[in-house]
């Protein structure tokens, strides 16, 4: 099956620093990435949807200068969070699917990356 | 913005029962999709049902879509500690945007 991975798995950082997490899609080609926050005992609520080679588009009330997302490659997207701060702290969880915007496309989510910041 | 119910919200059940969980939407939806996930990990996909009406049983897991495609339920035979888990539903509204449920966390007791 499909294998998405995250890195780094946590991350533990200072107030106003920045963070880097990378999503690979590991033996596909992933033309369309999503990037989702979750908080403790909620739901998934997807931040951006990022296609290759051009820009991510963001879902409403997310900052994109705060939230950096690039998709340089078919089996790689960033998501930098920029000065970050305790309450940016969550759960980070990417996903990939095979197609641009296809309604039946299938996402593999990665294993998550939880972000604490002091 | 489309919403995607689920109920219960949460739901602590003895091992050995049977249980349900709803998700439910005021909009059509095309397709939809069921998660597991477990604390610390991504959501594993369960399901994809597309038609309306549809049937699908994965073991003791039976998925049922709505004939109106505006809602979807879950059922579980015989509950085992191994269900423990956050149930998620999410459904693509036809506007090309995926949209999650607001989840229902199953703890099985043993």
């Amino acid at each position: 099956g499909a294998v998405v991975s995250q890195h780094p798995s946590w991350v533990i950082c200072k107030s106003g620093t920045s963070v880097k997490i990378e999503c690979r899609s590991l033996d596909f080609q992933a033309t369309t990435m999503f990037w989702y926050r979750q908080f403790p005992k909620q739901s998934l609520m997807l931040m951006a949807t990022s296609n290759e080679g051009s820009k991510a588009t963001y879902e409403q009330g997310v900052e994109k200068d705060k939230f950096l997302i690039n998709h340089a490659s078919l089996t790689l997207s960033t998501l930098t969070v920029t000065s970050a701060h305790p309450e940016d702290s969550s759960f980070y969880i990417c996903s990939a699917a095979l197609r641009r915007g296809s309604s039946t496309d299938t996402q593999y989510f990665g294993p998550g990356t939880r972000l604490t910041v002091l | 913005t489309q919403l995607l119910e689920q109920s219960p919200q949460f739901l602590s059940i003895q091992e050995g029962e049977n249980l349900t969980v709803y998700c439910n939407s005021s909009s059509v939806f095309s397709s939809l999709q069921w998660y597991r996930q477990e604390p610390g990990e991504g959501p594993v996909l369960l399901v994809t049902v597309v038609t309306g009406g549809e049937v699908k049983k994965l073991k003791r897991l039976t998925f049922q879509f709505g004939d109106a495609r505006k809602d979807s339920s879950l059922h579980i035979t015989a509950a085992q500690t191994g269900d423990t888990g956050l149930y998620l539903c999410e459904a693509n509204f036809g506007n090309e945007k995926l949209t999650f449920g607001t989840g229902t966390r199953l703890t099985i007791i043993p």
